[in-house]
C-alpha cells in the first residue's frame, strides 16, 4: 500500500496570499495524483487529478504540480471560500490510498 | 446531470452487516466509469472502502476485503456495499462516487454522504 503524506497539518493563511500544500508518497505514483477540497458537512470536491489537471469548473487560482514522489497544491491568492480540509490522493496503484489532510485556515 | 443518493440504515449494530444503497440518476451505470464508496469517521480523514468497475471487475481495500462486497444491481441503476462483522471502528460518513472518467478511476462526482453509527 502506498502512503501518502501531507504537510503541514495546518497552514495558516491570510486572504489574498498564497497557499502552499505538499504531498508525499511513499514510493512513486507517477502523475497519477489528485487533491481534493473539503468544507465541513460537504463531500470531497475534485480539483485536480493527474497531478496538474484541473477539474471541470475549478478556478485558475488552484494549480497542481509535481511527479513521482512530490507534489504540491498551490492557490494563488485566497479566497474567503477556499478555507477549508486539503486531501491528495495517489490512484496510480490499488488500493486507492489519502493523505491525512491538510487545513488551510484563516491567519 | 449525474447524481448520487446514498441510502441505508443509519444505526447498525456490533457484528451485524452494514448494507448501503447508492442510486444513480442521469447516468446509466452499464455504460461505464467506476463506481466506488469511501468512508470518514467523525473528525478524521478518507478512507477509500473499494470500487467496481462497469464491467464488474472489483477492487478493494485489503484492510476490509475480508468483511466487502460492493455490487451494481444494473435494473435499478444503482450498486451497493455489504460490511460484515461491523464494530464501532466502522462508524463514519459513508460516500458513494463515481469515476471522474471512464479511465480516470479518481472519484470525481459524490454523493452527499450517510452517517452510519454502529451501536448496540
Amino acid at each position: 500500500e502506498i502512503v501518502m503524506t501531507q504537510s503541514p497539518a495546518t497552514l495558516s493563511v491570510s486572504p489574498g496570499e498564497r497557499a502552499t500544500l505538499s504531498c508525499r508518497a511513499s514510493q512513486s505514483v507517477s502523475s497519477n495524483l489528485a487533491w481534493y477540497q473539503q468544507k465541513p458537512g460537504q463531500p470531497p470536491r475534485l480539483l485536480i487529478y493527474g497531478a496538474s489537471t484541473r477539474a471541470t469548473g475549478i478556478p485558475a487560482r488552484f494549480s497542481g504540480s509535481g511527479s513521482g514522489t512530490e507534489f504540491t497544491l498551490t492557490i494563488s491568492s485566497l479566497q474567503s471560500e477556499d478555507f477549508a480540509v486539503y486531501y491528495c490522493q495517489q490512484y496510480n496503484n490499488w488500493p486507492l490510498t489519502f493523505g491525512q489532510g491538510t487545513k488551510v485556515e484563516i491567519k | 446531470q449525474v447524481q448520487l443518493q446514498e441510502s441505508g440504515p443509519g444505526l447498525v449494530k456490533p457484528s451485524e452487516t452494514l448494507s448501503l444503497t447508492c442510486a444513480v440518476s442521469g447516468y446509466s451505470i452499464s455504460s461505464g466509469y467506476y463506481w466506488g464508496w469511501i468512508r470518514q469517521p467523525p473528525g478524521k480523514g478518507l478512507e477509500w472502502i473499494g470500487s467496481i468497475y462497469h464491467s464488474g471487475s472489483t477492487y478493494y481495500n485489503p484492510s476490509l476485503k475480508s468483511r466487502v462486497t460492493i455490487s451494481v444491481d444494473t435494473s435499478k441503476n444503482q450498486f451497493s456495499l455489504k460490511l460484515s462483522s461491523v464494530t464501532a471502528a466502522d462508524t463514519a460518513v459513508y460516500y458513494c462516487a463515481r469515476s471522474y472518467a471512464d479511465i480516470v478511476v479518481v472519484p470525481g462526482i459524490w454523493g452527499q454522504g450517510t452517517m452510519v453509527t454502529v451501536s448496540s
